[in-house]
């Protein structure tokens, strides 16, 4: 059985503050894909970053990072500087060969 | 430009209707499934097919039938809709260890 969770379930930040976004995650899998989704207000799930369970190293892409540590089973995404455009709900997600399972989600408020 | 289509962005039906949800891909991806969002409960994965007339059950398959005769097509099916089964569905579809791409989705809404 695999199992995402996303224990928070709202978050609010004023504009410019750094939020980190959290996900813990359960599998048997030994090979299995991470990612990450935003859905913002129109709905349209938009796809962020993919990792392995093999790479562990940290990726950094502009204002995001994504911190994945297999040793506590967490895969950890932060905003680094927020926006009011990064408002949106927040998915976390596991693949295990074939299932993928998602978080509930996060949503993140930016307020200006 | 890669594209998942579901049919109906909004549909309405009776307690008891048969219905369809229709998804289609064009992007030669083996793998397909079909979740459902509500508020606070995220995505749940009710079926999803690795290959044609392949289908493995999700986390929530009852109510729910799936088929998937063409490599492009994946319908999900309520064979007796109820109220509870009021919800936003998704349809995806990737290559096989590759990330989802996402239809628009359909909010049904059974009276």
């Amino acid at each position: 059985a695999q199992k995402v969770t996303q224990a928070q379930t709202e978050i609010s930040v004023v504009e410019k503050e750094d939020v980190t976004l959290d996900c813990v995650y359960e599998t048997r899998d030994t090979t299995y894909y991470l990612f990450w989704y935003k859905q913002p207000p129109s709905g349209e799930l938009v796809f962020l970053i993919r990792r392995n369970s093999f790479d562990e190293q940290n990726e950094i892409s502009g204002r995001y990072s994504w911190n994945f540590q297999k040793s506590t089973s967490s895969f950890n995404f932060t905003i680094t500087a927020s926006q009011v455009v990064d408002s949106a709900v927040y998915f976390c997600a596991l693949r295990g060969y074939q299932k993928v399972t998602f978080g509930i989600g996060t949503k993140l408020q930016v307020i200006p | 430009d890669v594209k998942v289509t579901q049919s109906s962005r909004y549909l309405v039906k009776r307690t008891g209707e048969k219905v369809f949800l229709e998804c289609v891909q064009d992007m030669d991806h083996e793998n397909m499934f079909w979740y459902r969002q509500d508020p606070g409960l995220g995505l749940r994965l009710i079926y999803f097919s690795y290959d044609v007339k392949m289908k493995e059950k999700g986390d929530i398959p009852e109510g729910y039938s799936v088929s998937r005769e063409k490599k492009e097509r994946f319908s999900l099916i309520l064979e007796s809709a109820s109220t509870n089964q009021t919800s936003m569905y998704l349809c995806a579809s990737s290559l096989v260890l590759e990330k989802l791409f996402f239809g628009s989705g359909t909010q049904l809404s059974v009276l």
